[in-house]
């Protein structure tokens, strides 16, 4: 079946700390690879993308993603949160060629000031 | 400032009302998405339009009936609805589906409370 796991549900930290947010994903098939966050009171947005290239993929506010495809996952990581990052982060994938996006539940992370 | 538009951002209704959740995309995209976002779920694809057309309708019950006049605006029609139904439901668009969605920009949602 196809789908996107996200082990981590609720992540807490204290600024300056490092994130990695977990993404593994079940497709039979090339995929395209998303993360997306939504910021309180805020819409779902796009953080980064992979499509193809160079797994190592880097997206807006310092955040970046690594494509493994052996593993099946692409992890987000930020190098250093900040108090501004507190939002639930989606992972998705979609077959190349396709729209039917398939999302993971979501990943709520609180950044302590 | 999103580029798409949804009204009402909340609604409350009774298992016997008939209401309408609409959509407006400002982005000159051809292609305009229902989702069904669910506390601890992923979203789940209700529909799909493309240049005003329906090309995916994902086992949604008969209750939900969506309408896409032009392809700048989606409208979700809602009758006799189950508690069970009560989410956030998100409007998106995309430039076009062909080559697939690429990025996909979203609504704010409406919060649909059914009573």
């Amino acid at each position: 079946a196809q789908s996107v796991s996200q082990h981590n549900h609720h992540v807490i930290l204290s600024e300056a700390a490092s994130l990695e947010l977990g993404c593994n994903y079940s497709y039979g098939g090339t995929v395209n690879l998303f993360w997306y966050v939504q910021y309180p009171g805020q819409h779902l947005q796009l953080l980064l993308k992979y499509f193809s290239g160079d797994p190592l993929v880097k997206g807006i506010k310092g955040f970046e993603a690594e494509f493994i495809k052996s593993k099946f996952s692409f992890n987000l990581r930020k190098p250093s949160v900040q108090w501004s990052d507190t939002a639930e982060y989606f992972c998705a994938v979609v077959g190349t060629g396709t729209y039917k996006y398939i999302f993971g539940t979501g990943t709520r992370l609180k950044v302590l000031a | 400032e999103t580029g798409v538009t949804q009204t009402p951002r909340h609604l409350v209704m009774g298992m016997t009302n008939k209401k309408s959740l609409k959509c407006e995309q400002h982005l000159g995209h051809n292609a305009m998405y229902w989702y069904k976002q669910s506390a601890k779920k992923p979203l789940e694809l209700m529909f799909v339009y493309s240049l005003e057309e329906r090309v995916e309708n994902n086992s949604v019950p008969s209750r939900f009936s969506p309408e896409c006049p032009n392809s700048s605006h989606l409208f979700l029609h809602l009758h006799t609805l189950q508690p069970e139904d009560s989410a956030l439901y998100l409007c998106a668009s995309s430039q076009d589906l062909a080559g697939g969605a690429g990025e996909l920009f979203f609504g704010e949602g409406s919060r649909l409370t059914v009573l």
